[in-house]
């Protein structure tokens, strides 16, 4: 039972326009969420966050939208660039008793058409 | 600077065999994590060193076991290897363990077990 849901497994958008990332959750305890970036043959890096005490997040081109009644948060990257080619992986986390747990969706692969 | 250094990059096993992944950060990271990531499913947290001296299981340890060395080192070992460990692994650091704090990842051990 995946708590994160990344319904898309992959998406293509051209170079210059938006690309959206979804991703659903299922916890109401998340009260965290994060986005990472992986290319091939590399670890994922961190991107951008959110705390659950806000709608939106932004950072440069990347903004990250949170609708907690819907359970669901998307990442806007405007504009869309080559480089942005990679998988995005949404991430919620809980509060634990000595850690916040983290869950990582199951990843969007997605492709910027120059 | 590296970040999260993990060796091997690539390691193939026969069935019952054993093997120790080694991770280490230069970042004076206090946490330390072991994921796995399969096909189609996010980063599994297998175990985590809140700080120098903890370890703690995560979402599927079973048939793995780890070390915290010091606080730069935390490996990952496979006493007796089987076909479902066949995966990649990503060795993470961060401050701490809150979610605020986000994990830096190494570049991941391709393993297969035959």
């Amino acid at each position: 039972d995946q708590q994160v849901k990344q319904n898309s497994p992959s998406l293509s958008v051209q170079e210059g326009r938006i690309s959206i990332l979804n991703c659903d959750y299922t916890n109401s305890m998340f009260d965290y969420f994060l986005w990472y970036k992986k290319y091939p043959a590399e670890g994922p890096t961190f991107l951008i966050s959110i705390s659950s005490i806000k709608d939106k997040n932004e950072d440069g081109r990347f903004t990250v939208f949170l609708n907690k009644s819907a359970k669901h948060l998307s990442l806007h990257i405007v504009p869309s660039q080559p480089g942005d080619s990679a998988v995005y992986f949404c991430a919620a986390s809980v509060p634990k008793a000595s850690y916040d747990k983290v869950i990582f969706g199951p990843g969007t692969s997605l492709s910027v058409i120059p | 600077n590296a970040g999260v250094t993990q060796t091997p990059k690539f390691q193939v096993l026969k069935t019952g065999q054993s093997m120790t992944l080694q991770c280490a950060q230069d970042m004076n990271h206090n946490s330390m994590y072991w994921y796995r990531q399969d096909p189609g499913m996010g980063l599994r947290l297998i175990y985590y060193s809140a700080s120098e001296g903890t370890t703690d299981k995560g979402e599927v340890p079973n048939g793995y076991n780890v070390s915290r060395l010091n606080k730069r080192e935390f490996s990952l070992r496979l006493e007796s290897a089987a076909p479902s460990q066949t995966s990649v692994y990503f060795c993470a650091s961060s401050p701490g363990v809150y979610s605020n704090q986000p994990q830096h990842f190494g570049d991941g051990t391709r393993l297969s077990i035959l």
